[in-house]
C-alpha cells in the first residue's frame, strides 16, 4: 500500500465546474505539498500545508492532520488548469524528502 | 529573481556511459534534493542535500551519487547506465530544510 494515495486517477471537467482532488496519507508528516506539473515536466509548487485551509486564486487546499487527509478545490475550472496534479508529503523527521502520490491527471474542456 | 535552473534539458546516453546533471538553486537556497519521475514509478526521492552534506538519500542503487557545492549548486552522477535509468530527474530548492520547495525543469535523460 502507498504511504500517499490520490483519488481520484483521472479527472475530466467542463470549464466552470467545481473541481476536488483527494489525498489520503498514513505516515505521520510535518507539512505536505501540492504540486502542479504540465506536459513537459516542469512542477510547480502549488501550497505548502501544515494544517487548516490555503486559498490562492481559484484555488483551495485544506488537510486535517487528524484524519490524514488532504483536498485540493479548483473553483471555476479552466482549460489551462489541465495538468497532472500531485500531492506530496513530508515526513515528521528533519530534512526535506518528499514522499508523492501518483498523481490525478486534470483535463477540463471548454 | 532566477528560478530554479537545471542544465541540460535533454540528454541520450548509452548504456554503460555515465552521466552528471547539474543543479542551481534559487540564490540563497541551501537545501536542494533530487527525484526521479518514471512512468510506471512516479516520482521517487533521490537524495537531499544542505550546506554541502548529504542529509538524506532514496532508495536506489550506488551507481547513483551526489554532492553539493559550497554556492549550493548541485551536481548528480548517474555510473553504468541502464535502460531503466531513462527518467526524468527534478531537482527542487528550498531556503532551510522544511520549506517551500522550488522545482527546476528537469532534464530527461533517454539511455538507448
Amino acid at each position: 500500500k502507498n504511504e500517499v494515495e490520490q483519488s481520484p486517477q483521472n479527472l475530466t471537467a467542463q470549464e466552470g465546474e467545481f473541481i476536488t482532488i483527494n489525498c489520503s496519507y498514513s505516515v505521520g508528516i510535518s507539512a505536505l505539498h501540492w504540486l502542479q506539473q504540465h506536459p513537459g515536466g516542469g512542477i510547480v509548487s502549488l501550497f505548502m500545508l501544515s494544517s487548516g485551509k490555503k486559498k490562492h486564486g481559484r484555488l483551495i487546499a485544506t488537510i486535517n492532520i487528524q484524519e490524514k487527509h488532504s483536498s485540493l478545490h479548483i473553483t471555476a475550472s479552466h482549460p489551462r488548469d489541465s495538468a497532472v496534479y500531485i500531492c506530496a508529503v513530508r515526513l515528521n523527521q528533519a530534512g526535506t524528502a518528499l514522499i508523492f502520490g501518483k498523481g490525478t491527471t486534470l483535463s477540463v474542456s471548454s | 529573481k532566477a528560478g530554479v535552473t537545471q542544465t541540460p534539458r535533454y540528454l541520450i546516453k548509452t548504456r554503460g556511459q555515465q552521466v552528471t546533471l547539474s543543479c542551481s538553486p534559487i540564490s540563497g537556497h541551501r537545501s536542494v534534493s533530487w527525484y526521479q519521475q518514471t512512468p510506471g514509478q512516479g516520482l521517487q526521492f533521490l537524495f537531499e542535500y544542505f550546506s554541502e552534506t548529504q542529509r538524506n538519500k532514496g532508495n536506489f542503487p550506488g551507481r547513483f551519487s551526489g554532492r553539493q557545492f559550497s554556492n549550493s549548486r548541485s551536481e548528480m552522477n548517474v555510473s553504468t547506465l541502464e535502460l531503466g535509468d531513462s527518467a526524468l530527474y527534478l531537482c527542487a530548492s528550498s531556503l532551510f530544510a522544511n520549506t517551500e520547495a522550488f522545482f527546476g525543469q528537469g532534464t530527461r535523460l533517454t539511455v538507448v
